[in-house]
């Protein structure tokens, strides 16, 4: 059965650095790439960033032009866990974080996220 | 950038209704690339649709996808109670982007 399992809720203070992960289990890792979508409180989906697991390098992602520096997507692939990270908190980033896990087969046009993790919930407060 | 616009804001129906949820794209978009989520309070998004009209595995035939170019439409034959949840387009291009929701709520 394919999980994404993610980390617990944080409570942190602005300007504070933060690493939420999503872990995946029965499938093989590699061969999905993994985003982040954010939903602030009562407001809709936001892609946020995306990474290929299968690069070692880990040069392999895209993010959201509005987001684009202020948080990096990670992968260990030893552990087929993704992250996302803020070096600086601000209290915007208050929010809901789910990790999905992108699939894209060319041969079949199948492009959707097609697994979800079950969020993680990042309170950012003074 | 392309826009993705879901209209309306809010639905208010009652269970058995029929109703037709809009995404409008500024720019034309491939059929291939567009795909409909639901999501209930408190849970994670779940795939209905993908390339535009394609049900994904364990989605009841009550939900349907049509459209292309800038207009997508979702579909609910009859509304069950379990329907009323925020409906989300969602589009894949140089980048990926949701359209901002609509609503389905219980009249």
């Amino acid at each position: 059965e394919v999980q994404l399992v993610q980390s617990g809720a944080e409570v942190k203070k602005p300007g504070e650095s933060l690493r939420i992960s999503c872990k995946g289990s029965g499938y093989r890792f590699t061969n999905y790439w993994i985003s982040w979508v954010r939903q602030m409180p009562g407001k809709g989906l936001e892609w946020m960033a995306t990474i290929d697991p299968s690069d070692p390098n880990d040069s392999h992602t895209k993010y959201s032009p509005s987001l684009q520096g202020h948080v990096t997507i990670s992968v260990d692939r030893s552990i087929s866990t993704a992250y996302l990270h803020w070096s600086s908190l601000k209290a915007s980033d208050t929010a809901m974080y789910y990790c999905a896990r992108w699939r894209e087969w060319t041969h079949t046009n199948e492009y959707y996220f097609d697994y979800w993790g079950q969020g993680t919930l990042v309170t950012v407060s003074s | 950038e392309i826009v993705l616009t879901q209209s309306p804001g809010t639905l208010s129906l009652s269970p058995g209704e029929r109703t037709t949820l809009s995404c409008r794209a500024s720019q034309s978009v491939s059929s291939s690339y567009l795909a409909w989520y639901q999501q209930k309070p408190g849970q994670a998004p779940r795939l209905l649709i993908y390339g535009a009209s394609s049900r994904a595995t364990g989605i009841p035939d009550r939900f349907s996808g049509s459209g292309s170019g800038t207009d997508f439409t979702l579909t609910i034959s009859r509304l069950e109670p379990e329907d009323f949840a925020v409906y989300y387009c969602q589009q894949y291009g140089s980048s990926l982007l949701f359209g901002g929701g609509t609503r389905v709520e219980i009249k």
